[in-house]
């Protein structure tokens, strides 16, 4: 596509539920981020995959939460028994190439996730 | 890991006022960009400058890396240059990956 597409835009979940968030990257985009934003803060790193490998799950606060992008392409955001500090904006980024390369991060428009 | 600092924190501006946003990091980056945050929370890219001067319009940036700072200039301030204007550093990981760090973010207002 044109640009980091992201599903669904806001989504409000009852604390306990699970919730997915899925992750539409720039067409032929090797390296996929996923970015935690709070209110008033800047992005924070969640984990980064090179094609379908996750590379790096340094930065998911627990074990709730997990990524996955089987074929290299499509990814999504899963958080298992969501609790009220979970909200959060979620953000997906792409790039061309791999994580040490010198490319652009593009980002999507991000999925708003409140636990109620 | 390394820290990204923005200054100033919030500014605000007359419509068509000239302003130079800062941001330090304490260590070497391989990449540097800067982002514009508007209100409706899109984070559009700016500049991808780890080194050097980019002119882009009224906005224009310049990174030293030997000193480890960035400035974005903006000239001719219009009320659609508010938002929040974010500079991310990219550095090694030690997790087999690069991460762009974030600094707090300069929140900028434009009045009429």
């Amino acid at each position: 596509g044109a640009g980091v597409s992201q599903s669904p835009r806001y989504k409000v979940t009852k604390r306990g539920q699970d919730v997915a968030l899925r992750c539409d990257p720039i067409s032929g985009h090797v390296s996929l981020y996923w970015y935690r934003q709070a209110l008033g803060q800047g992005p924070e790193f969640l984990t980064y995959f090179n094609y379908e490998a996750q590379q790096d799950k340094s930065g998911l606060p627990n074990d709730r939460f997990s990524a996955e992008r089987p074929e290299g392409s499509i990814s999504t955001l899963t958080i298992q028994r969501t609790e009220q500090r979970d909200s959060a904006m979620y953000r997906c980024a792409s790039s061309l190439g791999t994580a040490s390369s010198g490319n652009t991060i593009y980002f999507g428009e991000g999925s708003w996730l409140t636990v109620v | 890991g390394i820290q990204v600092e923005q200054s100033p924190p919030d500014l605000i501006l007359q419509e068509g006022a000239n302003s130079t946003l800062r941001c330090n990091f304490s260590d070497s980056v391989n990449n540097l960009q800067w982002f514009h945050q508007n209100p409706w929370g899109q984070l559009i890219n700016l500049f991808y400058i780890p080194s050097g001067t980019k002119q882009n319009g009224r906005l224009s940036a310049t990174t030293v890396a030997t000193e480890r700072y960035s400035l974005l200039y903006i000239s001719s301030s219009q009320t659609t240059d508010s938002g929040v204007y974010f500079c991310a550093a990219k550095t090694y990981s030690g997790a087999g990956s690069y991460q762009l760090t974030f600094g707090k973010g300069t929140k900028l207002s434009v009045i009429p």
